[in-house]
C-alpha cells in the first residue's frame, strides 16, 4: 500500500515565476492538507481539500492555491513567489472524519533564488 | 494560534525520561503529536481527543488537559530512535483536522 507521495522532491524558482506541487493520497484518503515549513520550525497549515473543495484555509495569502481533482490527488499553486516561500511543502492524507491521524508524505523542497 | 511548547531541546541518555509540553492560548479539540526525523516526513504518534483518555504508543504516552489547553507527552526509558523533533499540533474546531503546529522540541538521546 502506497503511502502519501509527493512530486517533485526538489525545485529551484526564481522570484515572480509560478509553481505546482502535485500530492497523491494514501489509499482510501479523501482529504488533503497542506503545511508550509521553514526551516527549524514546525508545519504550518495552508489549506485542505476535500470533495473537491477548499474547505479550510490558513493565514496565507492568495497567491497559494490549490485544486484537488476526483481521485483525490491535489495540487498546490504559488505564483509571484517570493524568497521567503523557499520551504519544505508537505501534503498530509486523512479520512474526513475530524479525530483520523494524518498521514505526511516526504515533502517537495521548493528554494526560490 | 500556534501552541507553545516546551524545552525547546534536550538530550537524555539511552534509559532516561523525558515530558515534552505544549500549550494553547485556545479552547481545544483534539491535540496530534508528530515525531520527525532529519530530512523525513513527519510520522504520526498519538492522538488526543478532548474528553478522552490519555494515550499510549508502546513507551511513549501522552494526557491532554482541556481546562489548561495543555498536552504533555511522556517518553519512558528512552531508546536512540527516539531522537527526533517532537511537535504538537492543536485543532480548535470540533469537525476538523487541520492542525497549527508548535515549534518543535528537539530530542536527542545518546548512549
Amino acid at each position: 500500500d502506497a503511502g502519501v507521495t509527493q512530486s517533485p522532491t526538489h525545485l529551484i524558482k526564481t522570484r515572480g515565476q509560478q509553481v505546482t506541487l502535485r500530492c497523491s493520497p494514501k489509499s482510501g484518503h479523501d482529504t488533503v492538507s497542506w503545511y508550509q515549513q521553514a526551516l527549524g520550525q514546525g508545519p504550518q497549515f495552508i489549506f485542505q481539500y476535500y470533495e473537491e473543495e477548499e474547505r479550510q484555509r490558513g493565514n496565507f495569502p492568495d497567491r497559494f492555491s490549490g485544486h484537488q481533482f476526483p481521485n483525490y490527488s491535489s495540487e498546490l499553486n504559488v505564483n509571484a513567489l517570493l524568497l521567503g516561500d523557499s520551504a519544505l511543502y508537505l501534503c498530509a492524507s486523512s479520512l474526513e472524519l475530524s479525530y483520523n491521524e494524518q498521514f505526511f508524505g516526504p515533502g517537495t523542497r521548493l528554494t526560490v533564488l | 494560534q500556534q501552541p507553545v511548547q516546551s524545552p525547546q531541546a534536550v538530550i537524555l541518555r539511552e534509559g532516561e525520561d523525558a515530558v515534552i509540553n505544549c500549550s494553547s492560548s485556545k479552547a481545544l479539540y483534539s491535540v496530534h503529536w508528530y515525531r520527525q526525523k532529519h530530512g523525513e516526513a513527519p510520522v504520526f504518534l498519538m492522538i488526543l481527543l478532548k474528553g478522552g483518555e490519555q494515550m499510549r504508543h508502546e513507551k511513549i504516552s501522552a494526557s491532554f488537559n482541556e481546562k489548561k489547553q495543555q498536552s504533555s507527552l511522556y517518553l519512558t526509558a528512552s531508546q536512540l530512535s527516539y531522537s527526533g523533533t517532537y511537535f504538537c499540533g492543536t485543532c480548535d474546531q470540533t469537525g476538523a483536522n487541520n492542525l497549527f503546529f508548535g515549534t518543535g522540541t528537539r530530542l536527542t538521546v545518546i548512549p
